[in-house]
């Protein structure tokens, strides 16, 4: 069955140290990865996929099919990084998306 | 302003009653969805349109049932068959490749 984990349900980090969300998923298809993020009072928004292989507000995530992981890191974390944070998976020739349960970043002053 | 728009932003229901939250996309996307989200749990699918006149029901469908007569509309009806209907509620939509886009939503209280 396909399948998104986040383990954490809570990561607390302080300004400028390093953040990852880990992000594990099944599914014996060709996968397409996204993180979305919601900031407090805003909507759920795309924080970036896997396919465009960008960094976005110092943000990056590699595809390991091998370790079938999607973990976002990002080097020096920032208050305004808190936030939720969900890891998606949308199978291949559907238009379904599986969503994991989320993470809460909190960045401490 | 285009977007996704999902009304009311707020609900509140009696047990047994029916209740329909509406969504509206100006984005001539074709797919839309319905995810419900609960604290822990994330986000779980409710129903999807690809296109209209068309649905398919996701992993928690019963006691939700949708329409899709318009490409711009697709509410979502709660039903008294709904056991656990308090939550907030997401509704999102995608064109034919990418990312889905979402409305601020909708939260249903059952007193």
């Amino acid at each position: 069955a396909q399948r998104v984990t986040q383990p954490e349900k809570l990561l607390s980090v302080f300004k400028g140290a390093p953040v990852e969300l880990k992000c594990n998923y099944s599914y014996s298809g060709s996968p397409e990865l996204f993180w979305y993020v919601q900031y407090s009072r805003q909507r759920l928004q795309l924080l970036l996929r896997h396919i465009s292989r960008e960094s976005i507000k110092g943000f990056t995530a590699d595809l390991n099919k091998g370790e079938t992981s999607f973990h976002l890191k990002k080097p020096f974390a920032q208050e305004e990084d808190s936030a939720m944070y969900y890891c998606a998976l949308h199978t291949s020739g559907t238009y379904k998306y599986i969503f994991g349960t989320g993470t809460r970043l909190k960045v401490l002053a | 302003d285009g977007g996704i728009t999902q009304s009311p932003k707020y609900l509140f229901r009696k047990e047994g009653q029916n209740v329909t939250l509406s969504c509206e996309q100006n984005l001539n996307h074709d797919a839309m969805y319905w995810y419900r989200q609960d604290p822990g749990q994330g986000l779980r699918l409710i129903y999807y349109s690809q296109i209209v006149n068309d649905f398919q029901k996701g992993d928690i469908a019963e006691g939700y049932s949708v329409s899709r007569e318009k490409k711009e509309s697709f509410p979502l009806t709660v039903t008294s068959a709904q056991k656990n209907p308090t939550a907030f509620y997401l509704c999102a939509s995608r064109p034919g490749a990418g990312e889905l886009f979402f409305g601020e939503g909708s939260r249903l209280t059952v007193l």
